[in-house]
């Protein structure tokens, strides 16, 4: 079944202490996309990837990192994690060096306290 | 800056009464005019991608189409099915990246 996956679906932890959230993709895309998901603000893009070792910002890439070493994995890591950073994260995918009709994986619902 | 402004924020039907959600938009050169279905708890589905002014696409309830400074999406005699929130996004171009608007939540019911 073509789909993305994240994990961990729920988190919740501190401020300060590093984590990482996985995104995979079983459909061989070329795109790959990081987004949170804040109320009344709607879905604003963190990072993307258009390739294998291409990352670029999205409009709110402050306090997130991404790597792209695989065309299947796109993980984003939080390094210092802070209550503002307390959101829904989706990650998705595009087959085209593009985000068109991207697939967006279940989404993960972090909490930082 | 790109914008993306959905209205309603909210809509309430009854089942078979069709009605539109409209999506403006500014953007500097459009690339891809993008709309996503979204339920509760769930990532969005894509649905309609539209390129330029006067595209229409349809799938089977849902009709969009796209002008110069905003795109509808028809709903023509919605089911309870169909609610759920619907996100327009645009891509301008030579960029990667999506600016999403905030979303019409659709409630039909029966």
């Amino acid at each position: 079944e073509a789909q993305v996956t994240q994990n961990p679906r729920y988190l919740i932890t501190v401020t300060g202490k590093k984590l990482t959230v996985t995104c995979s993709q079983n459909m061989n895309h070329e795109y790959m996309s990081w987004y949170r998901q804040d109320p009344g603000l709607g879905l604003r893009q963190i990072y993307y990837s258009m390739n294998v070792e291409v990352t670029d910002k999205g409009d709110v890439p402050e306090g997130y990192k991404v790597s792209r070493k695989e065309k299947r994995n796109f993980p984003l890591i939080l390094e210092s994690p802070s209550p503002n950073q307390t959101s829904l994260y989706f990650c998705a995918s595009s087959l085209s060096m593009s985000p068109y009709e991207q697939y967006f994986g279940p989404g993960t619902r972090l909490t930082v306290t | 800056e790109d914008q993306v402004t959905q209205s309603p924020e909210a809509l309430r039907l009854q089942e078979g009464e069709s009605s539109s959600l409209n999506c403006s938009y500014t953007v500097s050169g459009l690339r891809g005019l993008f709309w996503y279905r979204q339920d509760p708890g769930k990532g969005p589905e894509f649905l309609f991608t539209l390129y330029s002014a006067g595209e229409e696409k349809e799938k089977e309830r849902l009709k969009a189409t796209l002008t110069k400074k905003e795109s509808f999406l028809h709903i023509t005699a919605p089911k309870p099915e169909d609610s759920a929130t619907y996100l327009c996004a645009v891509q301008a171009s030579g960029y990667s990246t999506l600016t999403f608007g905030k979303g019409t939540m659709l409630l039909v019911s029966p």
